[in-house]
């Protein structure tokens, strides 16, 4: 099993650039996650998506949206990069809310 | 949400117990203390978790304080590859935990 999968693992954008971040998860996992790092900070929720068909803000969810595509995917898009969301991305899912969290390997993303 | 305050590093031998302290002292009855850690740049990995008994699992033994103020992270023989930043997180579940800056624990030959 691949566990939860990211991609890609590196992006340079131009401030204003839009993109989005992928990530897949095998494990039949009903909640969904993104979080974002920032150098020698710990982690920070972004939005998650507690089931298939539901998303609800976090901790610092402006500039961002995210779309639960299926079960297996959750993307989160930033609509116009800016450089303070220049950070390492990672994806996490668990088979419930309070089940134990599995990461994806991160997304490193720098905005110039 | 419960705030948890941890010392910002710690050493340890290479084979000796690291003991990882976690103060908790805001904790409500309904909230579980998990551990996690974050090796190099990659995404956390999941240790331990516990809500008032005492837990322990391949990996590390969690020791609950009986007040549930404080709690203790135990790798019994620590190795070089223990060399990591270790999260102990309060929370009710998922959607609202709380990453703060951690242990950096440096594990020594």
């Amino acid at each position: 099993n691949a566990g939860v999968t990211q991609t890609p693992k590196f992006q340079v954008l131009k401030t204003g650039q839009s993109m989005t971040l992928q990530c897949a998860q095998d494990m039949n996992h009903n909640s969904m996650y993104w979080y974002r790092q920032d150098p020698g900070m710990g982690l920070r929720l972004i939005y998650y998506s507690a089931s298939e068909g539901t998303t609800d803000k976090g901790e610092v969810p402006n500039g961002y949206n995210v779309s639960r595509l299926n079960k297996r995917e959750f993307s989160l898009r930033l609509e116009s990069a800016a450089p303070s969301q220049t950070s390492v991305y990672f994806c996490a899912s668990s088979e419930r809310g309070r089940e134990k969290l599995f990461f994806g390997s991160g997304t490193q993303l720098s905005v110039l | 949400d419960a705030k948890t305050t941890q010392p910002p590093s710690m050493d340890c031998a290479e084979g000796r117990a690291a003991n990882l302290p976690c103060n908790h002292s805001t904790i409500s009855g309904n909230e579980y203390v998990y551990w996690y850690r974050q090796i190099h740049s990659q995404g956390p990995q999941y240790i331990i978790h516990g809500l008032k008994n005492n837990e322990t699992n391949e990996m590390a033994s969690l020791i609950i304080t009986e007040d549930r103020k404080s709690s203790t992270l135990i790798l019994p023989h620590a190795t070089l590859r223990d060399t990591a930043v270790y999260y102990c997180i309060v929370r009710v579940d998922n959607n609202d935990m709380r990453f703060g800056a951690g242990t950096r624990l440096t594990v020594k030959p």
